[in-house]
């Protein structure tokens, strides 16, 4: 167990819905990362909070947001979802500072048929 | 855009064999990670390199930083099938502590 707790684990939803991915951060943990994992793509950094801020965006859907809650938990919601969605979504969380490493939970596999 | 390039992308040695992996950027970075991610699992970091030319070890793995900070390689020394899985570089260079990542290394060691 690395600390960072997502769910669920695996996701199975048709084109045009929406689904919300969620995180829990490593104890005292400030920042939280959102990567997408696809074959053809690597791991591509979507968006990052810092203590409830929004601190830093990628090339994140306008379909796809994101929050972070008082708690420091993280919800990545993905709307209006298409077939090319589909891949590995993981959530990552650090320190004030992620030049020093990231911690990663195990994923969520997204399914859009 | 920084861009992190790692070669090879796929590395297929009988156990007991070297092998380098590569990580290069035309940008600096401030550190340089290396994880390593199993089928299923999310990336597990290995290393932190934060000096231009530091070398660290992990048992048999060996990781260097470039003198410039923008390149590193990852060096495993006797390879075993336990070190199968996808090597990951990413780099920090923006004060917000977003890492860029490579497109990674699958590495193969078979018994």
């Amino acid at each position: 167990d690395s600390g960072v707790t997502q769910t669920p684990k695996h996701l199975i939803t048709a084109t045009g819905q929406r689904v919300t991915l969620r995180c829990s951060p490593r104890s005292g943990d400030l920042s939280v990362y959102w990567y997408q994992q696809s074959l053809d793509q690597g791991l591509q950094f979507l968006i990052q909070y810092y203590n409830g801020e929004e601190r830093a965006k990628g090339n994140i859907l306008e379909r796809f947001s994101a929050q972070q809650f008082p708690d420091l938990h993280s919800e990545l919601n993905l709307s209006s979802l298409e077939l090319g969605d589909s891949a590995l979504y993981f959530c990552a969380s650090s320190g004030a500072g992620g030049g020093y490493g990231y911690t990663f939970g195990s994923g969520t596999r997204l399914t859009v048929v | 855009t920084q861009l992190l390039e790692q070669s090879p992308q796929f590395l297929s040695i009988q156990e007991g064999e070297n092998l380098t992996v590569y990580c290069n950027s035309s940008s600096v970075f401030s550190s340089l990670q290396w994880y390593r991610q199993e089928p299923g699992e999310g990336p597990v970091l290995l290393v932190t390199v934060v000096t231009g030319g530091e070398v660290k070890k992990l048992k048999r793995l060996t990781f260097q930083f470039g003198d410039a900070r923008k390149d590193s390689s990852l060096h495993i020394t006797a390879a075993q099938p336990g070190d199968t899985g996808l090597y990951l570089c990413a780099g920090a260079g923006s004060n917000t502590g977003k890492l860029i990542f490579g497109q990674g290394t699958t590495l193969q060691v078979k018994p």
